[in-house]
């Protein structure tokens, strides 16, 4: 049962333009939900992350968007540049669970075409 | 602070064969984690660590084998590879706040 489920597999966005990624999820314990970035031969590192206590996130040209009643959680990248190119995986917590454990989704990979 | 150090960088291994993938963290973090990444897969839980001397299964466990005897290090063995056990493995640890976990920088594990 896949708990996290992320769209699109793969996307194609032009320099400048926006890029976004969507993640819905089922489990309503979930708390905290982070966005990874995975550069080709790099493990994935922290990118930014929401709590549901807020509905957007904004760092930079990064902003997560969170709408608890629908279940879903987007990242938008805007003014995309082709070293954003890397494969993002959005990821749920249940910070009140006894196991602390990361769900992760299967993964978008993002190319930005200069 | 190295952060999250994975040995070795490649492996090559015959089926059968055994090996152990060494992790370690020098961040003091209670929660350890393996991950395998595979093509259109994602990233799969192994086993993870909430500590030393305890650990648990992921939703891939099978095939592998860890243990947790001191904070630093989180080993993960295969006890006898297969060509399914080819991947890349990741291994991750974090604190429980603020909850951003570190990955390592991976070991690509080619079975012939």
């Amino acid at each position: 049962q896949q708990q996290v489920k992320q769209s699109p597999q793969s996307l194609i966005v032009q320099k400048g333009g926006i890029s976004i990624i969507n993640c819905a999820y089922e489990n309503t314990a979930f708390d905290y939900f982070p966005w990874y970035q995975q550069f080709p031969g790099k493990g994935p590192a922290l990118l930014i992350a929401i709590r549901p206590d807020v509905s957007e996130k904004k760092e930079g040209r990064f902003t997560i968007s969170f709408n608890k009643s629908a279940k879903q959680f987007s990242l938008h990248i805007m003014d995309s540049q082709p070293g954003d190119s890397a494969t993002y995986f959005c990821a749920a917590l249940n910070s009140g669970g006894s196991n602390y454990k990361l769900t992760f989704g299967k993964g978008t990979l993002l190319t930005v075409n200069p | 602070n190295a952060g999250v150090t994975q040995t070795p960088k490649f492996q090559v291994l015959k089926t059968g064969q055994s090996m152990t993938l060494q992790c370690a963290q020098d961040m003091n973090h209670e929660y350890m984690s393996w991950y395998r990444q595979d093509p259109g897969m994602g990233l799969r839980l192994i086993h993870y660590s909430v500590g030393a001397g305890i650990t648990d299964q992921g939703e891939v466990p099978n095939g592998y084998n860890v243990s947790r005897s001191t904070t630093e290090d989180f080993p993960l063995r295969l006890l006898s590879a297969a060509p399914s056990q080819t991947s890349v493995y990741f291994c991750a640890s974090r604190v429980g706040l603020p909850y951003e976990q570190y990955f390592g920088p991976g070991t690509r594990l080619t079975v012939t």
